[in-house]
């Protein structure tokens, strides 16, 4: 059964270094988010994009969040620099919205373990 | 900001009972689904109900929409261990955009 890959499952980091988190969406699914989830709270959209482009960014800490999906398949969200309040999961979803059948489901990564020190 | 609300917080129950959740929100849906996360790992889609319908089944879930009163409510018939999970309802306003509650942690006891 397809899956959505994340890479690193953990990462520690001290406070003021860069971060990058990878995913890989099930093949065919042109839309692609990043969430974030606290410890004991739901997931908060963070970026989602439809093949190459942001749909919506509205959640994402510009100032020092960025994401991409360059081929319009994979995706980078790198931080820079971690703050310790940056400490949470980074969950990653794919969907074939607009695509048909289906299409409103979201279907998760793993999700990466930040930890900031 | 958070939509959904889950109600109760934490609920722990006996194997072979039933387990109700419950879900508020404040403005209207395309669609609102309920999501499953076991402890530390990604979260799994259960059931997507649409806001034109009242009901929907699947396995041992049974999901319910009441639009007049922006709530849903999610049953786990004959609950067993491996129910051992926290329960999102997530609502879907427009576009996929999904905004998740906080959550109902079921423990279920062997």
């Amino acid at each position: 059964e397809a899956e959505v890959a994340q890479s690193p499952r953990y990462k520690i980091t001290e406070k003021s270094q860069a971060v990058a988190f990878w995913c890989d969406p099930i093949s065919g699914h042109a839309t692609l988010y990043w969430y974030r989830q606290i410890l004991g709270q739901g997931p908060e959209l963070l970026v989602q994009f439809q093949d190459e482009s942001v749909v919506d960014d509205s959640q994402l800490p510009k100032d020092r969040f960025s994401a991409e999906r360059l081929k319009g398949v994979d995706s980078t969200l790198k931080i820079q620099p971690a703050e310790l309040g940056d400490s949470a999961m980074y969950l990653c979803a794919s969907s074939s919205l607009g695509q048909g059948f289906d299409q409103e489901t979201q279907y998760f990564g793993p999700g990466t373990r930040l930890l900031v020190l | 900001s958070q939509q959904g609300e889950e109600d109760p917080q934490a609920l722990s129950i006996q194997e072979g009972e039933n387990a109700t959740m419950n879900c508020s929100y404040k403005t209207s849906i395309n669609n609102l689904q309920w999501y499953r996360q076991n402890s530390g790992r990604g979260l799994v889609h259960l059931i997507l109900i649409r806001s034109n319908e009242r009901e929907k089944h699947s396995g041992r879930l049974r999901v319910t929409l009441d639009t007049s009163k922006k709530s849903s409510s999610l049953l786990i018939t004959a609950s067993r261990a491996a129910d051992t999970a926290s329960y999102f309802c997530a609502t879907d306003l427009s576009q996929g955009n999904l905004i998740f509650g906080k959550g109902t942690k079921l423990s279920v006891k062997p």
